[in-house]
């Protein structure tokens, strides 16, 4: 079943710009997870941000999560044409399991 | 690289073809996952493997058969297979089971079923 849902579906931006994706869940969580996925590749762990936090950075990555909105936000400042991917909020519900479930994903353009 | 490999990476196999998909971790992690991608679908997760047992299976279709002999290597053995099974399979690992830890996955096999 699908617990995240990223927004927009697809965003497309010129290099130096800031991207900002949005995730929504449906039931209270343990954690969220932000995923990049390159074309055909496999995915890359950028960033977990627990429920007891607010904010997260990690160098050009910044993750905001609400947990009264049951919302979490990915921001990447300055971006690069090497940042064109697809990224998707993973996250663990606390009542179903042990394993993260991911949303469709925002597949993001950035063209130089 | 994230220290997990596939492969092969690219697979074509006819419905009644028997073939198998292997993985291998390097990051000394006692959890392993399977997961399909298809087009236009969220990530979805089919096995989930835990000190070398089966934790998980996500309502598998039998024609898929996990096998973990060990916590470095995960396969999955395919036989009888249908062309919507057609998808990337990817393989990921972490530290144990739970979603407590990030996962770090393979560059995936790409399957098309003819």
């Amino acid at each position: 079943s699908q617990q995240g849902e990223e927004d927009p579906q697809a965003l497309s931006i010129q290099e130096g710009e800031n991207a900002t994706m949005n995730c929504s869940y449906k039931t209270s969580i343990n954690n969220l997870q932000w995923y990049r996925q390159n074309s055909g590749r496999g995915l890359v762990h950028l960033i977990l941000i627990r429920s007891n936090e607010r904010e997260k950075h990690s160098g050009r990555l910044r993750v905001t999560l609400d947990t009264s909105k049951k919302s979490s936000s990915l921001l990447i400042t300055a971006s690069r044409a090497a940042d064109t991917a697809s990224y998707f909020c993973a996250t663990v519900p606390n009542q179903a399991g042990t394993a993260l479930i991911f949303g469709k994903g925002t597949t993001l353009s950035v063209s130089s | 690289e994230t220290g997990v490999t596939q492969t092969p990476r690219h697979l074509v196999m006819g419905m009644t073809n028997k073939k198998s998909l292997k993985c291998e971790q390097h990051l000394g992690h006692n959890a392993m996952y399977w997961y399909k991608q298809s087009a236009k679908k969220p990530l979805e997760l089919m096995f989930v493997y835990n000190f070398k047992e089966q934790t998980e299976n996500n309502s598998v279709p039998s024609r898929f058969s996990p096998e973990c002999p060990n916590s470095s290597h995960l396969f999955l053995h395919l036989h009888t297979l249908q062309p919507e099974d057609s998808a990337l399979y990817l393989c990921a690992s972490s530290p144990r089971n739970g979603g407590s830890y990030e996962q770090y996955f393979g560059p995936g096999t790409r399957l098309t079923v003819t």
